[in-house]
């Protein structure tokens, strides 16, 4: 069984620019959601992809967006990237939409400059 | 909106001593998770508290859930090096969605 597996694991961008993040979920689960962990901060919620479909979304902007593809692996996308933005990119996948645990790959680490 | 507290936001603790954190809602919990992140790593689940005052153990930690379902509680007996990181209760948000706290984080004094 393989677990969550993100990429890359640390990236450097420049303020106003855009990047893409990578997941593979774990075998067997069909759902990834994503958070953003700032340094010193619980994860706060960004989306949720079930069935290649956004399934709930928390307090942030449409230049978030994201994408999950028929083998359920994700992408999460930011544009027009801010300093603020420098987190760790957490996905997270389970089975389903309920309550199942969370299992999180080794993040992103992005800094931006 | 749902508001999820977390105290104390740090702890240091000589080894052996106990340790506890509490996780505090201004709403009616569904359920609540706990995980763990150990410095540089990700966040591990814990356990799962559903019923009004449940109370769940794995080897020296405790895990208690609220009679009202509004607070819940991670309590570890002899702390060791091992137990260093920082504790997140998860509740499910209004969204359905899981939210994390703000963390307590534990360090060991040797």
């Amino acid at each position: 069984e393989t677990g969550v597996t993100q990429s890359p694991t640390h990236l450097i961008k420049t303020r106003g620019q855009q990047v893409t993040l990578r997941c593979s979920s774990q075998s067997g689960h069909n759902t990834v959601s994503w958070y953003q962990q700032a340094l010193g901060q619980g994860p706060q919620f960004i989306f949720q992809y079930y069935r290649e479909e956004e399934n709930g979304r928390g307090n942030f902007p449409p230049r978030f967006s994201g994408l999950q593809f028929p083998n359920y692996s994700s992408e999460l996308n930011v544009n027009a990237l801010e300093l603020d933005d420098s987190a760790l990119y957490l996905c997270a996948s389970t089975w389903g939409t309920g309550d199942s645990p969370l299992h999180f790959g080794n993040g992103t680490r992005l800094t931006v400059t | 909106g749902q508001q999820v507290m977390q105290i104390p936001q740090y702890q240091h603790v000589q080894e052996g001593e106990d340790f506890t954190t509490y996780c505090n809602s201004s709403t009616t919990l569904s359920n609540i998770q706990w995980y763990k992140q150990r410095p540089g790593g990700h966040p591990v689940f814990l356990i799962q508290l559903v019923k009004s005052g449940e109370v769940k153990k794995q080897k020296r930690l405790t895990f208690q859930f609220g009679e009202a379902k509004k607070n819940s509680s991670l309590h570890i007996t002899a702390t060791q090096t091992t137990d260093v990181g920082t504790y997140f209760c998860a509740p499910e948000g209004y969204n359905e969605k899981l939210t994390f706290g703000t963390g307590t984080r534990l360090t060991i004094i040797p």
